[in-house]
């Protein structure tokens, strides 16, 4: 069956770097698009992010552009959010998601938490 | 504020039948983008309810539909049950933004 199993809770301080990690499997990793979705406290989903897993393409929620970068490694079928510069109010838990926008998103990581505090 | 209207809090009775609306506008429902809904109990991942307007994934009980007309659309549940109790996103694509985007979400209180 399709997992996504992401990397462990995270504690940052505002200005450091932070990379979360999934790693997929039951399916063919390059034949299926990969995006990213936050959740802050007490707020609805964000969509952060897509890449491509065909060609490594992406695009990215334009409050983020020069902030977040989506990578995946074929070889380890695992994709990789890297998120700099933290403030406070990118505090949420991070989920990777299986498919695109037109496709929805069919299967979902278990979520990492990411807090940033001084 | 969202791209997506959605109603924050809709609730009924067990048994009841609820709708939960999704309204967007020309460059993303309104324009043919498909509308897709999750389901989200805290501290879980959120699944996949309804995708392509109105298909539902293998596993999803046929209480749970999908429409769409216009520059809106509606999640309807019957047979309304506790389990159901959760919170609800629409999700679709919008051209001038170039993005996916999500509605703010409905919390559903089974009463």
């Amino acid at each position: 069956q399709v997992q996504m199993v992401q990397s462990g809770p995270e504690v940052k301080k505002p200005g450091a770097s932070v990379r979360v990690s999934c790693k997929a499997s039951g399916y063919t990793f390059n034949t299926y698009d990969i995006s990213w979705v936050r959740q802050a406290p007490g707020q609805g989903l964000e969509w952060m992010g897509w890449i491509s897993g065909r060609n490594g393409n992406t695009n990215y929620a334009q409050k983020l552009q020069g902030r977040v970068t989506l990578t995946t490694d074929t070889s380890t079928t695992t994709a990789y959010m890297d998120l700099r510069s933290l403030r406070s109010d990118d505090t949420a838990v991070y989920y990777c998601a299986r498919g695109g926008a037109s496709t929805g998103y069919d299967a979902w990581g278990q979520g990492t938490l990411v807090i940033v505090s001084s | 504020q969202s791209v997506l209207t959605q109603p924050p809090l809709v609730s009924g009775a067990p048994g009841q039948r609820v709708t939960i609306s999704c309204t967007g506008s020309s460059s993303n429902v309104g324009a043919g983008y498909d509308v897709h809904w999750y389901q989200h109990l805290p501290g879980s991942a959120p699944k996949l309810l309804i995708y392509g307007d109105s298909n539902r994934p293998s596993g999803v009980p046929d209480r749970f539909s999908g429409s769409k007309s216009g520059t809106s659309a509606s999640l309807a549940i019957t047979g309304l049950q506790a389990e159901d109790e959760s919170d609800y996103y629409c999700q679709s694509y919008d051209s001038s933004l170039g993005a996916s985007v999500f509605g703010g979400g409905t919390k559903l209180t089974v009463l």
